[in-house]
């Protein structure tokens, strides 16, 4: 069974650019989480999408979106990138029926903004 | 205060050794219970749940969980090498689906 699959896996941008990150779930996965790991930093939940809908959101500015597809893929978008939007980003997901925090992730996106 | 509060180390133990990783959370409401492992450079790999007070063995692994006290621990028998990483603690509200609070981790550095 494939794991939940993430692309780029680095993505270099300049400030003010945007960014979009894929993500894809493990089959039969409807719930897709995504956070930002700053270096040194923990976890930030950024945002949850189940049976393509906005469930959740972390505290993060209105420039972070997304959606979730039709087949349960996931896009985050960052728009007017700023410095301190360098982070590993991480989706994850999960099956409904188990605790929300059993959660598979990916292998994160690098996101540099130079 | 933070929501999910970790010692981030490093913890430093002998090969063979018990490894002890504690976690302490705020919200009262919090149901479940997880513990991650993260090797350096990878992502959170989920080692172990627990949603009841008291102790859940897998392995090497034994989660205990006291939520009068709010508090939540991980065992790790006979450490290895190998079991070198930074440990996640995270807690969720219910099985409804909301969002999982993760600590900011304890780095477990295991000497051969």
């Amino acid at each position: 069974e494939a794991g939940v699959t993430q692309s780029p896996t680095h993505l270099i941008k300049t400030r003010g650019q945007q960014a979009t990150l894929r993500c894809s779930p493990i089959s039969g996965h409807t719930s897709v989480y995504w956070y930002q790991q700053a270096l040194g930093l923990g976890l930030q939940f950024l945002l949850w999408y189940d049976e393509g809908e906005e469930r959740n959101r972390g505290n993060f500015p209105p420039r972070f979106s997304g959606r979730q597809f039709p087949n349960y893929s996931s896009e985050l978008n960052v728009n007017a990138l700023e410095l301190e939007d360098s982070a590993l980003y991480l989706c994850a997901s999960s099956l409904v029926g188990l605790p929300s925090g059993t959660q598979y992730f990916g292998p994160g996106t690098r996101l540099l903004v130079l | 205060q933070k929501e999910v509060e970790q010692n981030s180390g490093p913890l430093s133990v002998p090969e063979g050794a018990i490894a002890s990783l504690n976690c302490t959370y705020s919200d009262r409401g919090s149901q479940s219970f997880f513990w991650y492992r993260q090797y350096s450079g990878k992502s959170p790999e989920l080692i172990m749940f627990i949603y009841s007070n008291g102790d859940k063995e897998d392995g090497r692994f034994t989660a205990q969980l006291n939520k009068a006290s709010q508090y939540v621990s991980l065992l790790i028998r006979d450490s290895q090498p190998s079991d070198s990483a930074t440990y996640l603690c995270a807690c969720s509200p219910n099985t409804g689906g909301f969002k999982t609070i993760f600590g900011a981790g304890t780095r477990l550095f295991v000497k051969a």
